[in-house]
């Protein structure tokens, strides 16, 4: 029974580029949260996905940043031209239920992502 | 907006001790979850304990503990017999009870060292 799978587990990429971390829930959950973690600091909230629906993208930056669930395979999270600010820890976690859960999530061990 | 804040960024303590890591949040909900979870250098998001802020009864979890006191919105850990596998970073997190399609809040952490 696997946990979350996020892969890469390491990603470097070139200012400009583009990043693509990808999340494979929990077998059965269908709400996927994603966070980011900066040197030093907590996990931030970025967005909260159910297949094929955004539900709450509130902590996501309003540019070049987009995230999807589709019907069918893992989330996506996409960094368009990304820039050294988006050097980060990227977490996704993935619960069985949404507001009625109260055991918080399960979490992938996250995508480390460099940008040089 | 909820904010929680851990005043400890790093502590220490001997094995086979006690030690007491300190949380504090705000909110204008009266019904919410609070959350320790613990970040080894592995990076996996590990969830320690939960309380529901409508329980008065304290959680614990073997060896891990809470101090729960919603007037002062304080939500401390206690973790007794430090073992050297107890070293970490601890996060404290808050979330909504319900209508919460936002995710976890967390505080800033604290790096909990273990002395042999």
């Amino acid at each position: 029974n696997a946990g979350v799978m996020q892969n890469p587990r390491h990603l470097v990429r070139r200012r400009g580029q583009e990043a693509r971390l990808r999340c494979s829930p929990v077998k059965g959950h269908s709400h996927v949260y994603w966070y980011r973690q900066l040197p030093e600091e907590g996990l931030k909230f970025m967005v909260y996905l159910q297949k094929e629906n955004i539900i709450d993208e509130s902590g996501m930056p309003k540019e070049r940043f987009s995230a999807e669930f589709p019907k069918e395979g893992p989330s996506i999270l996409r960094i368009q031209q990304v820039v050294r600010g988006d050097s980060a820890a990227y977490f996704c976690a993935s619960s069985a239920s949404g507001t009625l859960s109260s055991y918080g999530y399960t979490f992938g061990s996250g995508t480390r992502l460099t940008v040089v | 907006a909820q904010t929680v804040t851990q005043s400890q960024p790093e502590m220490s303590v001997q094995e086979a001790e006690t030690v007491t890591l300190s949380c504090t949040y705000d909110t204008s909900e009266s019904d919410y979850y609070l959350f320790w979870y613990k970040q080894p250098p592995s990076r996996q998001m590990i969830l320690v304990i939960r309380q529901e802020a409508y329980k008065q009864q304290n959680a614990t979890e073997n060896r891990f503990s809470v101090n729960f006191q919603k007037a002062a919105k304080s939500f401390s850990l206690k973790i007794s017999d430090s073992q050297l596998g107890d070293a970490a970073m601890y996060f404290c997190a808050y979330r909504r009870y319900r209508g919460g399609a936002d995710g976890l809040t967390f505080g800033k952490g604290t790096h909990l060292i273990i002395q042999p």
